[in-house]
């Protein structure tokens, strides 16, 4: 099993550009997360999904939309890129429940400029 | 907002002494606590975890202890290496949140040999 898996690793935007950040898992998880985070600072999430159709905001869901058509993919999509938005993304999954060990990707490292 | 809080944010350590991490949490129904070990550029990846039902637990060099009465649940390393110089993040499932995680702030730990 690949677990979870995120593309691209790097990517460099200009301000006002849009981009996708992909992410997708092959265990069969219910619950799907994407998360930031700054350099030198923790984890905050941005949206999360419960399962295929449903969504919800996060902690910090400005400047983002998600979409979730199926149980494995769950793509961030970036519109109008800022510097605000420079960072490391995570996406990450778990089994059915959010009390439940959570399972992250590699991270896409953006950087906004 | 600070619904959990984690000390020290840096901890540096001989090799060989013991380290120990605190998280202090908000809500009182919380009832799962995963610590979480970040390395350079990588991904956060589960190190141990406890649910409110334990009081402890150990896996070889680390332990976890929660104090359901106080709120606070710590991170136990001994016998500490040169590899296990990282990030630790705590992270608790808030009812309040939906019984999602949230996560604390992070310890830089640097063991010096």
């Amino acid at each position: 099993n690949a677990g979870v898996t995120q593309t691209p690793k790097f990517r460099i935007l200009k301000i006002g550009q849009s981009m996708t950040l992909q992410c997708a898992q092959d265990m069969n998880h219910n619950y799907m997360y994407w998360y930031r985070q700054d350099p030198g600072m923790g984890l905050k999430l941005i949206y999360y999904s419960v399962g295929a159709g449903i969504t919800d905001k996060g902690e910090v869901p400005n400047g983002y939309n998600v979409s979730r058509s199926t149980t494995e993919d769950f793509p961030l999509r970036l519109e109008l890129a800022a510097p605000s938005q420079t960072s490391v993304y995570f996406c990450a999954s778990s089994y059915n429940r959010g009390n439940q060990p959570q399972h992250f990707g590699d991270g896409t490292r953006l950087s906004i400029l | 907002g600070e619904n959990v809080e984690q000390h020290p944010s840096t901890l540096s350590v001989q090799e060989g002494d013991s380290a120990v991490i605190k998280c202090t949490y908000s809500d009182s129904a919380s009832n799962y606590f995963p610590w979480y070990k970040q390395e350079l550029g990588k991904r956060p990846q589960l190190i141990i975890d406890i649910r409110s039902n334990v009081g402890e637990k150990k896996d070889q060099r680390i332990a976890v202890t929660l104090n359901k009465t106080a709120k606070h649940f710590s991170l136990h390393i001994t016998e500490t290496q040169p590899e296990d110089s990282a990030v630790y993040f705590c992270a608790a499932a808030l009812m309040e949140y939906g019984n999602k995680l949230v996560f604390g702030a992070g310890t830089i730990l640097r063991v010096k040999s």
